[in-house]
């Protein structure tokens, strides 16, 4: 039984262009959400988060988006570049416990 | 800021035999995470400790998987006896909240 769930396994956009990442779950006890990246061979690392009692929350060209009654959340990366080329994780924490989606390879062509 | 620290980085085995994984948590941090990544599951929590008490091992697949935190620089997971299913990459996280949490690299675990 997913909770947390990135229905998109790969997105491919073009450099300068708006990545959009989603991510649905279905515990309305999840009460803090956050994104991950990663490369290969590397540790995920933290990208940014938000709390459930916000709908945005903005860090340079990286926005998340909360959609609390849609129980959805997004990503959005403005402008793309090809460094953002990566494996990125929706998680939400619940009591502790972080439980992560199975993430969606985004790549980012020049 | 070393970060998270793990070690073996590769681990190759073959069934049977015990296998130990390292763990330095980042300074400073009270929560040491264990997690599991494969391509049918994804990352999976097995295991969480806080001040080096495990909180919640119920990630934990069966018996043969242990945690340990004697101290709060330092845990270990060991798998024993390992099978070949067990192949994965174990990732350990810490984190000075229980929100935000930082891994370590990895270790890529192989059993033949």
């Amino acid at each position: 039984d997913q909770q947390v769930k990135q229905n998109s396994p790969s997105l491919s956009v073009q450099e300068g262009r708006i990545s959009i990442l989603n991510c649905d779950y279905t515990n309305s006890m999840f009460d803090y959400f956050l994104w991950y990246k990663k490369y290969p061979a590397e540790g995920p690392t933290f990208l940014i988060s938000i709390s459930s009692i916000k709908d945005k929350n903005e860090d340079g060209r990286f926005t998340v988006f909360l959609n609390k009654s849609a129980k959805h959340l997004s990503l959005h990366i403005v402008p793309s570049q090809p460094g953002d080329s990566a494996v990125y994780f929706c998680a939400a924490s619940s009591r502790s416990k972080l439980t992560f989606g199975k993430g969606i390879t985004l790549s980012v062509r020049p | 800021d070393a970060g998270v620290i793990q070690s073996p980085r590769h681990e190759v085995t073959e069934m049977g035999q015990e296998v130990t994984l390292r763990c330095k948590p980042i300074s400073g941090h009270d929560y040491l995470f264990w997690y599991r990544q494969t391509m049918m599951r994804g990352l999976e929590l097995l295991i969480y400790f806080n001040n080096n008490v495990p909180i919640d091992d119920s990630g934990m697949p069966e018996d043969r998987f242990s945690a340990k935190m004697p101290n709060a620089s330092f845990s270990t997971l060991k798998i024993q006896p390992s099978e070949p299913r067990d192949s994965a990459v174990y990732f350990c996280a810490s984190s000075f909240s229980y929100q935000t949490q930082y891994f370590g690299p990895g270790t890529r675990l192989l059993v033949l």
